[in-house]
């Protein structure tokens, strides 16, 4: 079935430093990915996404880029701030049974420090 | 409303109770999705609506769990006879249309964590 795997946290890095947080798929057909966040006490929020092979997704400095060829999403942020400290979840939107839904990874923790 | 509310935020029950945990989405979002996460976890699809009718339920663990969406708008999951392993944050989420692939971007609600003890 399809499924998401997600590079295991916590992680730990220090103000402007470099984040890549590794996400792969396994999907039949040709599903759509996503990012989303859950900052501290509140509910998930959509990152970014992107719905082809080669799409690059990108919000708040945050980039990812779909490759069809190595099955991966992996997220990256050139220079990382306080304020993202938050669990990044990777997802695949697959079709099933006739309803969309969202298959999530198990979650990667960050935590910057200043 | 502005947001997907979910009602209680905090539900602690004895095992054995029958719990319900209300979803209040977004004003004109036809699709309702139910989602469960346990700690350390990534959120596990439960249960599908696209306006009053469940369309997908095949998430739902066992026949304790149950849903209904009666008027298209609000929802709530019921949990029958709960059990210590039902502990965890039940999330809500709307969407305005999900019938275009990767058009689908999902809202979600705040969380209604349970414990049973």
């Amino acid at each position: 079935g399809n499924s998401v795997t997600q590079m295991e946290g916590p992680v730990t890095l220090s103000e402007e430093a470099f984040l890549t947080i590794n996400c792969t798929y396994t999907a039949t057909g040709y599903p759509s990915l996503f990012w989303y966040v859950q900052y501290p006490g509140e509910g998930l929020q959509l990152l970014l996404k992107a719905t082809k092979a080669d799409d690059k997704g990108s919000n708040k400095g945050f980039e990812a880029t779909y490759r069809k060829e190595t099955t991966s999403f992996h997220l990256e942020k050139g220079s990382v701030q306080v304020s993202d400290s938050a669990v990044y979840f990777c997802a695949l939107s697959s079709t099933q049974g006739g309803s969309e839904k969202l298959v999530f990874g198990k979650g990667t923790k960050l935590t910057v420090n200043p | 409303g502005a947001g997907v509310s979910q009602t209680p935020s905090n539900k602690v029950t004895e095992k054995g109770k029958y719990v319900e945990l209300r979803c209040d989405p977004i004003s004109g979002h036809t699709a309702l999705y139910w989602y469960r996460q346990s700690l350390g976890q990534g959120p596990e699809f439960l249960i599908y609506f696209q306006g009053t009718g469940a369309a997908d339920d095949s998430g739902l663990p066992n026949d304790r769990f149950f849903a209904v969406r009666p008027e298209g708008s609000v929802s709530t999951l019921k949990i029958q006879r709960t059990e210590r392993g039902d502990s965890a944050v039940y999330l809500c989420a709307s969407a305005r249309n999900s019938r275009t692939p990767g058009a689908n971007v999902l809202t979600f609600g705040a969380g209604s964590r349970l414990t049973v003890l």
